[in-house]
Protein backbone atom coordinates (compact mmCIF):
# COMPACT_ATOMS: atom_id res chain seq x y z
CA UNK A 1 0.00 0.00 0.00
CA UNK A 2 1.48 2.93 -1.23
CA UNK A 3 1.93 5.62 1.69
CA UNK A 4 -0.29 8.88 0.68
CA UNK A 5 2.09 12.61 1.12
CA UNK A 6 0.17 15.85 0.98
CA UNK A 7 0.86 18.69 -0.20
CA UNK A 8 1.37 17.15 -3.62
CA UNK A 9 3.14 20.75 -4.14
CA UNK A 10 4.37 23.85 -2.90
CA UNK A 11 6.06 27.00 -3.63
CA UNK A 12 8.14 28.64 -0.95
CA UNK A 13 10.21 32.25 -1.03
CA UNK A 14 14.07 31.51 0.03
CA UNK A 15 13.42 31.46 3.68
CA UNK A 16 10.40 30.40 4.57
CA UNK A 17 9.40 27.19 6.08
CA UNK A 18 7.41 24.29 4.80
CA UNK A 19 6.06 21.08 6.54
CA UNK A 20 5.47 18.02 4.67
CA UNK A 21 3.29 14.81 5.52
CA UNK A 22 2.99 11.12 5.06
CA UNK A 23 0.36 8.61 6.03
CA UNK A 24 0.02 4.91 5.81
CA UNK A 25 -2.73 3.21 5.90
CA UNK A 26 -0.83 0.12 7.49
CA UNK A 27 1.39 -0.32 10.61
CA UNK A 28 4.30 1.25 10.22
CA UNK A 29 8.23 0.26 11.38
CA UNK A 30 10.11 2.88 9.60
CA UNK A 31 9.79 5.60 8.17
CA UNK A 32 12.43 7.35 5.14
CA UNK A 33 13.01 10.58 3.55
CA UNK A 34 14.82 11.19 0.44
CA UNK A 35 14.84 14.42 -2.21
CA UNK A 36 15.02 13.88 -5.85
CA UNK A 37 16.23 16.99 -7.53
CA UNK A 38 15.43 16.60 -11.99
CA UNK A 39 17.00 13.99 -13.77
CA UNK A 40 18.75 12.85 -10.57
CA UNK A 41 18.60 10.25 -8.69
CA UNK A 42 16.58 9.98 -5.08
CA UNK A 43 19.05 11.25 -2.43
CA UNK A 44 18.63 9.95 1.24
CA UNK A 45 18.02 12.55 3.47
CA UNK A 46 17.21 10.26 7.21
CA UNK A 47 15.48 7.36 8.86
CA UNK A 48 12.61 7.24 11.20
CA UNK A 49 12.06 4.15 13.47
CA UNK A 50 9.28 3.13 15.33
CA UNK A 51 9.10 4.97 18.93
CA UNK A 52 8.02 8.20 17.59
CA UNK A 53 11.55 9.60 17.01
CA UNK A 54 12.47 12.88 15.81
CA UNK A 55 15.65 13.71 13.57
CA UNK A 56 16.93 16.64 12.48
CA UNK A 57 20.47 17.53 10.53
CA UNK A 58 20.80 21.26 9.72
CA UNK A 59 17.35 22.59 9.17
CA UNK A 60 15.87 19.94 7.80
CA UNK A 61 13.81 17.82 10.29
CA UNK A 62 11.22 15.05 11.01
CA UNK A 63 9.13 13.34 13.54
CA UNK A 64 7.19 9.82 13.37
CA UNK A 65 3.91 9.26 14.98
CA UNK A 66 3.43 5.77 14.81
CA UNK A 67 -0.02 5.70 16.46
CA UNK A 68 -0.86 7.53 13.69
CA UNK A 69 1.33 5.93 11.22
CA UNK A 70 2.55 9.45 10.17
CA UNK A 71 5.58 11.07 9.53
CA UNK A 72 6.11 14.99 8.76
CA UNK A 73 9.26 16.49 7.22
CA UNK A 74 10.06 19.82 8.07
CA UNK A 75 12.35 22.44 6.68
CA UNK A 76 13.45 25.44 8.17
CA UNK A 77 14.76 28.63 6.33
CA UNK A 78 14.22 27.20 2.99
CA UNK A 79 17.05 28.07 0.96
CA UNK A 80 17.31 27.09 -3.09
CA UNK A 81 19.12 23.97 -2.95
CA UNK A 82 16.03 22.58 -1.50
CA UNK A 83 13.88 22.60 -4.44
CA UNK A 84 13.12 18.67 -5.79
CA UNK A 85 10.75 16.21 -4.83
CA UNK A 86 10.73 14.81 -1.72
CA UNK A 87 9.33 11.20 -1.02
CA UNK A 88 8.59 9.16 1.85
CA UNK A 89 9.46 5.53 2.20
CA UNK A 90 7.80 3.39 4.62
CA UNK A 91 8.15 -0.03 5.65
CA UNK A 92 5.20 -1.83 7.14
CA UNK A 93 5.36 -3.94 10.25
CA UNK A 94 6.01 -7.77 9.14
CA UNK A 95 7.03 -6.91 5.59
CA UNK A 96 10.72 -7.29 6.04
CA UNK A 97 12.57 -4.96 4.13
CA UNK A 98 10.70 -3.92 1.66
CA UNK A 99 10.19 -0.32 1.21
CA UNK A 100 7.34 1.59 -0.30
CA UNK A 101 7.86 5.40 -2.09
CA UNK A 102 4.83 7.56 -1.35
CA UNK A 103 2.86 9.60 -4.14
CA UNK A 104 6.04 12.80 -3.55
CA UNK A 105 5.39 16.44 -3.07
CA UNK A 106 7.30 18.70 -5.22
CA UNK A 107 9.17 21.74 -3.50
CA UNK A 108 9.89 24.58 -5.53
CA UNK A 109 12.00 27.35 -3.32
CA UNK A 110 12.03 31.15 -4.66
CA UNK A 111 14.41 34.39 -4.19
CA UNK B 1 33.90 4.41 -2.57
CA UNK B 2 32.36 3.48 -5.78
CA UNK B 3 28.75 4.13 -6.30
CA UNK B 4 25.90 2.07 -7.54
CA UNK B 5 26.38 1.90 -11.42
CA UNK B 6 22.97 1.43 -13.88
CA UNK B 7 23.50 1.15 -18.00
CA UNK B 8 22.58 1.98 -20.32
CA UNK B 9 21.54 5.92 -19.14
CA UNK B 10 19.22 6.08 -22.06
CA UNK B 11 17.28 3.55 -24.33
CA UNK B 12 14.49 4.07 -27.17
CA UNK B 13 12.96 1.09 -28.73
CA UNK B 14 9.66 0.23 -30.66
CA UNK B 15 6.99 -1.46 -28.77
CA UNK B 16 6.94 -5.61 -28.80
CA UNK B 17 10.71 -5.51 -29.02
CA UNK B 18 13.41 -6.80 -25.86
CA UNK B 19 15.36 -4.47 -23.77
CA UNK B 20 18.21 -5.49 -20.43
CA UNK B 21 19.36 -2.91 -17.87
CA UNK B 22 22.10 -3.77 -15.86
CA UNK B 23 23.45 -2.60 -12.19
CA UNK B 24 26.22 -3.20 -10.31
CA UNK B 25 25.61 -2.02 -6.25
CA UNK B 26 28.31 -0.52 -3.97
CA UNK B 27 30.46 -3.48 -3.30
CA UNK B 28 29.55 -5.48 -0.08
CA UNK B 29 25.69 -4.54 -0.02
CA UNK B 30 24.32 -8.00 -0.08
CA UNK B 31 20.36 -6.14 -0.96
CA UNK B 32 19.40 -4.93 -4.44
CA UNK B 33 16.41 -3.30 -5.44
CA UNK B 34 14.78 -2.30 -8.90
CA UNK B 35 12.17 0.46 -8.79
CA UNK B 36 10.23 1.59 -11.83
CA UNK B 37 9.47 5.70 -11.84
CA UNK B 38 7.00 6.72 -14.11
CA UNK B 39 6.97 10.02 -14.90
CA UNK B 40 5.73 12.83 -12.19
CA UNK B 41 5.20 9.03 -9.78
CA UNK B 42 7.12 7.88 -7.05
CA UNK B 43 9.13 5.05 -7.43
CA UNK B 44 7.64 1.51 -7.51
CA UNK B 45 9.35 -1.38 -6.24
CA UNK B 46 9.46 -3.89 -9.14
CA UNK B 47 11.95 -6.74 -7.49
CA UNK B 48 14.26 -7.01 -4.49
CA UNK B 49 16.87 -9.53 -4.03
CA UNK B 50 19.22 -10.47 -1.03
CA UNK B 51 22.49 -11.84 -1.75
CA UNK B 52 21.23 -13.81 -5.23
CA UNK B 53 17.70 -14.98 -3.64
CA UNK B 54 14.13 -12.76 -4.33
CA UNK B 55 12.91 -11.35 -1.22
CA UNK B 56 10.05 -9.26 -3.20
CA UNK B 57 9.10 -9.47 -6.84
CA UNK B 58 4.98 -9.51 -6.07
CA UNK B 59 5.05 -5.93 -8.42
CA UNK B 60 7.02 -7.85 -11.34
CA UNK B 61 4.82 -8.34 -14.12
CA UNK B 62 6.30 -11.87 -14.41
CA UNK B 63 4.84 -12.17 -17.95
CA UNK B 64 6.98 -9.61 -19.47
CA UNK B 65 9.77 -8.54 -16.56
CA UNK B 66 12.13 -10.74 -15.51
CA UNK B 67 15.43 -10.04 -13.26
CA UNK B 68 18.52 -11.79 -12.60
CA UNK B 69 21.30 -11.51 -10.07
CA UNK B 70 23.85 -13.88 -10.66
CA UNK B 71 26.76 -14.31 -7.81
CA UNK B 72 25.01 -11.83 -5.42
CA UNK B 73 26.38 -8.58 -7.15
CA UNK B 74 25.82 -7.53 -10.04
CA UNK B 75 21.96 -7.86 -11.77
CA UNK B 76 20.23 -7.39 -15.06
CA UNK B 77 16.56 -6.63 -15.35
CA UNK B 78 15.33 -7.53 -18.93
CA UNK B 79 11.52 -6.51 -20.60
CA UNK B 80 10.31 -8.57 -23.51
CA UNK B 81 8.12 -7.61 -24.97
CA UNK B 82 7.85 -4.07 -24.34
CA UNK B 83 4.55 -1.73 -23.98
CA UNK B 84 4.12 1.92 -24.31
CA UNK B 85 3.38 1.91 -20.29
CA UNK B 86 6.97 0.82 -19.83
CA UNK B 87 8.73 3.64 -20.42
CA UNK B 88 9.93 4.94 -17.49
CA UNK B 89 13.17 5.34 -15.22
CA UNK B 90 14.64 1.62 -13.92
CA UNK B 91 16.80 2.34 -11.01
CA UNK B 92 18.20 0.49 -8.95
CA UNK B 93 19.17 0.94 -5.52
CA UNK B 94 21.57 -1.40 -3.20
CA UNK B 95 21.54 -1.41 0.73
CA UNK B 96 23.62 -0.44 3.31
CA UNK B 97 24.36 -2.41 6.47
CA UNK B 98 21.85 -2.94 8.91
CA UNK B 99 19.31 -3.60 6.73
CA UNK B 100 16.31 -1.65 5.75
CA UNK B 101 15.71 -0.53 9.78
CA UNK B 102 18.87 1.55 9.83
CA UNK B 103 20.18 1.58 6.32
CA UNK B 104 19.78 3.80 3.71
CA UNK B 105 19.28 3.45 -0.11
CA UNK B 106 22.04 3.87 -2.75
CA UNK B 107 20.77 4.77 -5.92
CA UNK B 108 22.01 4.45 -9.32
CA UNK B 109 21.55 7.40 -11.76
CA UNK B 110 18.58 5.41 -13.44
CA UNK B 111 18.31 4.31 -17.33
CA UNK B 112 15.39 6.01 -18.81
CA UNK B 113 13.71 4.02 -21.09
CA UNK B 114 11.46 5.15 -24.19
CA UNK B 115 9.26 2.66 -25.87
CA UNK B 116 7.69 4.09 -29.25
Amino acid sequence: QQPVQSPQAVILREGEDAVINCSSSKALYSVHWYRQKHGEAPVFLMILLKGGEQKGHDKISASFNEKKQQSSLYLTASQLSYSGTYFCGTVNTGTASKLTFGTGTRLQVTL
Amino acid sequence: EAGVAQSPRYKIIEKRQSVAFWCNPISGHATLYWYQQILGQGPKLLIQFQNNGVVDDSQLPKDRFSAERLKGVDSTLKIQPAKLEDSAVYLCASLSQGGVYAGELFFGEGSRLTVL
